[in-house]
């Protein structure tokens, strides 16, 4: 079946820095959707992208659907205690389709 | 914006009991609602999709049996699981859109621990 593959597992930064993350995958989706989760907690929805190469922010986050549909990046500028937590990608195959496949996560752990 | 809320929260039972656990839509109209389980540390794995009014889709390996799943309304399904085992003890989450919407919103999980 289809797969995300998630980069990195873990990051540990330090308050400030800036935060890359990214999905690639073996197969095109049509969506690509980025959530956070705090211990928990189900998962909260941070960025969708529904177009290749579309460039979106939420705030400090920005993400960007690869032009290849194969890939998605997240990035998080200047970090705060509160950017701690699991970020996972997920894709939809096809438009309009809800059932999603999720990346494995990114453990983010951010250093006073 | 879109709500989805789980009921219980956290539930505790004892091995061979069964256990319901609620998902509502609050705020908008759900003909489809999904499950997921999530071990801890690892992602979420979808369990079955649930058709409102119709029997629910399970992904390869899920018992149907086992996890029975109900959609009555077009705000509410329920995760039923049966002759529940300390194996079975995971964090289980659901998931809804507002219809012709790509985006999916979470429920905030339901964690059972089987003892």
């Amino acid at each position: 079946g289809q797969q995300l593959n998630q980069n990195p597992q873990s990051m540990f930064i330090q308050e400030g820095e800036d935060v890359s993350m990214n999905c690639t995958s073996s197969s095109i989706f049509n969506t690509w959707l980025w959530y956070k989760q705090d211990p928990g907690e189900g998962p909260v929805l941070l960025i969708a992208l529904y177009k290749a190469g579309e460039l979106t922010s939420n705030g400090r986050l920005t993400a960007q659907f690869g032009i290849t549909r194969k890939d998605s990046f997240l990035n998080i500028s200047a970090s705060i205690p509160s950017d701690v937590g699991i970020y996972f990608c997920a894709g939809q195959s096809q438009v309009g389709a809800q059932k999603l496949v999720f990346g494995q996560g990114t453990r983010l752990t951010i250093n006073p | 914006g879109a709500v989805v809320s789980q009921h219980p929260s956290r539930v505790i039972c004892k091995s061979g009991t069964s256990v319901k656990i609620e998902c509502r839509s609050l705020d908008f109209q759900a003909t489809t609602m999904f499950w997921y389980r999530q071990f801890p540390k690892q992602s979420l794995m979808l369990m079955a999709t649930s058709n409102e009014g119709s029997k629910a889709t399970y992904e390869q390996g899920v018992e149907k049996d086992k996890f029975l799943i109900n959609h009555a309304s077009l705000t509410l399904s329920t995760l039923t699981v049966t002759s529940a085992h300390p194996e079975d003890s995971s964090f289980y989450i659901c998931s809804a859109n507002i219809q012709g919407d790509g985006e999916l919103f979470f429920g905030e999980g339901s964690r059972l621990t089987v003892l």
